[in-house]
């Protein structure tokens, strides 16, 4: 069926250390894809996204990097800092052109080690 | 402006009862979700509607849920007969024609007692 994959489902890294979060994705068709960040208690925010007609894109220490062929697209944090502390989520649109759903991975449970 | 709004924030029912929860999406915005949330899992998918066309219902757990989009702008989803597993935050989004962000709302914190 339809879905997004997303791994890790849990990551420990050590401040000043890099992250990478990794969602794979069924529908060719998908043409954007964002991260969203959620804090402890909080709702999710739109942290970066990326359309399908480049394959990388970054916002200081956070890039996103996409691989069309392959179906499948990445978060990378450099540079880990304690308030990075969080659940990741990806998403893509699946259903086909037109009729597209945004669908969510199952999260990634971050957490920088001081 | 002013973002998605939800209501009540709090909400705590005996089992059995119904609940109403409400969702404001951002005015203009043409597409909204539900969503469940239970305590450090992921995000359940529910219901979607997208302009005037039929509702995405897949998600909805059971016949005990719906949901109701009035005038194209704010949303109620019902609980019947609440069981205590229907105890989650529920949060809604809403997208704007570009049907791509998703703007979040604070969400409706449900518990069943």
């Amino acid at each position: 069926g339809e879905n997004v994959e997303q791994h890790p489902s849990t990551l420990s890294v050590q401040e000043g250390d890099s992250a990478v979060i990794k969602c794979t994705y069924s529908d060719s068709a998908s043409n954007y894809f964002p991260w969203y960040k959620q804090e402890l208690g909080k709702r999710p925010q739109l942290i970066i996204d990326i359309r399908s007609n480049v394959g990388e894109k970054k916002d200081q220490r956070i890039a996103v990097t996409l691989n069309k062929t392959a179906k499948h697209f990445s978060l990378h944090i450099t540079e880990t800092q304690p308030e990075d502390s969080a659940v990741y989520f990806c998403a893509a649109p699946l259903g086909g052109k037109g009729a597209q759903k945004l669908v969510f991975g199952q999260g990634t449970r971050l957490t920088i080690n001081p | 402006g002013a973002g998605v709004s939800q209501s009540p924030s709090n909400k705590v029912t005996e089992k059995g009862k119904d609940v109403e929860l409400r969702c404001d999406p951002i005015s203009g915005h043409t597409a909204l979700y539900w969503y469940r949330q239970s305590l450090g899992q992921g995000l359940e998918f529910l219901i979607y509607f997208q302009g005037n066309s039929a509702p995405d219902k897949s998600g909805l757990p059971s016949d005990r849920f719906s949901a109701e989009r009035t005038g194209g702008s704010v949303s109620t989803l019902t609980i019947q007969r609440t069981q205590q597993e229907d105890s989650a935050v529920y949060l809604c989004a809403s997208t704007g024609t570009q049907r791509e962000t998703q703007y979040f709302g604070p969400g409706t914190r449900l518990l069943v007692l």
